[in-house]
């Protein structure tokens, strides 16, 4: 069955950087466009970025992120990736990554980043 | 960006009884090529990823309660629970992905009255 499971967040100080991973089991990876969502404490959801299939040479991010925030992933490895830089406060919340199928079926569990002095 | 906008924030509805929250897209969310409502709804319980109920509108997801159903077409959707469950306590969202950026709702709590 589709597995996800973040990792890589933690508490950060305005200004720095995190990277948070998304391992992924039970699908072929490679074939799926992948997504990365958060939710501010709480509050609702907001979708943050997306990166294509295969290659991943297709991306996109909200304006919110855009800039700063870098999707990647590791085909070989199963793994997604969400290089966050210059974090800002409103930048905490728990960031989940799902597997986009257009529709989100699978979801992570979620990691939470806290953007704190 | 498309702007979804769900009412009422919250409600509290009596074990057994209707529960229906309404979700409003800015512009048209249907595809005229495949005349698809790209529209989905999903439930979240506290500490929880969201779960996925419906999507194209109306299409139950495999495993959801058929309490739950979907309605709507263009802009303007309806999610329902026939006959509230203790276990259906828990925050609504519908969701957009017609186009960039995905959207999502503000929410709707739902609570046993």
């Amino acid at each position: 069955q589709v597995h996800l499971v973040e990792s890589g967040g933690g508490l950060v100080k305005p200004g720095g950087s995190l990277r948070l991973s998304c391992e992924a089991t039970g699908f072929t990876f490679s074939n799926y466009y992948m997504t990365w969502i958060r939710q501010a404490p709480g509050k609702g959801l907001e979708w943050v970025s997306h990166i294509s299939s295969t290659s991943g040479s297709y991306t996109n991010y909200a304006d919110s992120v855009k800039g700063r925030f870098t999707i990647s992933r590791d085909n070989a490895k199963n793994s997604l990736f969400l290089q966050m830089n210059s974090l800002r406060a409103e930048d905490t919340a728990v960031y989940y990554c799902a597997r986009d199928d257009k529709i989100f079926h699978h979801w992570g569990q979620g990691t939470l980043v806290t953007v704190s002095s | 960006d498309i702007v979804m906008t769900q009412s009422p924030d919250s409600l509290a509805v009596s074990l057994g009884e209707r529960a229906t929250i309404n979700c409003k897209s800015s512009q048209s969310v249907l595809y005229s090529s495949n005349n698809k409502n790209y529209l989905t709804w999903y439930q979240q319980k506290p500490g929880q990823p969201p779960k996925l109920l419906i999507y194209w509108a109306s299409t139950r997801e495999s495993g959801v309660p058929d309490r739950f159903s979907g309605s709507g077409s263009g802009t303007d959707f309806t999610l329902t629970i026939s006959s509230l469950q203790a276990e259906d306590v828990a925050v609504y969202y519908c969701q957009q992905h017609y186009s960039l950026p995905l959207t999502f709702g503000g929410g709707t709590k739902v609570e046993i009255k």
